[in-house]
């Protein structure tokens, strides 16, 4: 069965510094993988994806994630985070050899301090 | 992408009555999803809501308590039946787009129910 793990409840940055929120998954088959931000009161929004290809993807809003598959890790990072960064993260997988469903990480939530 | 609404966006309810949250899509899209999100928790998958079949749910969910229509390719219901405070939830529409298992899912706002 799929399953994915974000680590840390919380991750407080300073504004301006890099970010990152971890996440690693466990698949039987290829991993199809997702990072979504959701705002206070807001629905999910999609962020960015991978497939297949380049390990690193850039996504939404100055994101980008590493995909690394020998440690089974999909890290999103932003070089410099911004206040407005400040929301919860979740981290999601889909075996790509079943077209299952999308399991959801239990989230991760990002504060970035003035 | 597709752009999703959802009613209401919140209520509250008492003990024993049922609500039905309304999804609508601004397109066609094969597969619709109902998501609830327990405060401070991560999404649970309800069911896959099917056009022109049953709905298909995940293990701890039921008909019974949580009846969905699709009606169409650009609608569908999730009722909430003889609530209680434990179903106190956001509650989420999400849909597919593409056949391929690739694609990412798109979430409607929410729904937002407090069960007194």
């Amino acid at each position: 069965a799929q399953s994915v793990a974000q680590p840390e409840d919380q991750v407080n940055v300073a504004e301006g510094n890099p970010l990152t929120v971890k996440c690693t998954y466990s698949v039987s088959g290829n991993p199809y993988l997702f990072w979504y931000v959701q705002y206070p009161n807001r629905g999910l929004q999609f962020l960015l994806k991978y497939i297949t290809g380049d390990n690193l993807v850039k996504g939404s809003y100055g994101f980008e994630a590493e995909f690394n598959k020998s440690q089974t890790s999909f890290h999103l990072k932003k070089p410099s985070a911004l206040v407005s960064d400040s929301a919860l993260y979740f981290c999601a997988v889909r075996d790509g050899n079943r077209d299952d469903k999308i399991i959801f990480g239990k989230g991760t939530r990002l504060h970035i301090l003035p | 992408s597709a752009v999703i609404s959802q009613k209401p966006s919140r209520d509250i309810c008492q003990r024993g009555t049922s609500l039905t949250i309304q999804c609508q899509v601004d397109s066609q899209v094969t597969m619709m999803f109902w998501y609830r999100q327990q405060p401070g928790q991560s999404l649970t998958l309800i069911a896959t809501a099917n056009q022109g079949s049953e709905a298909t749910y995940e293990s701890g969910f039921v008909i019974d308590k949580f009846p969905i229509s699709r009606p169409n390719l650009t609608f569908s219901t999730l009722t909430v039946s003889n609530m209680s405070p434990e179903d106190s939830s956001i509650y989420l529409c999400s849909v597919g787009t593409g056949a391929g298992s690739y694609n990412e899912q798109f979430f409607g706002p929410g729904t937002r129910l407090t069960v007194l």
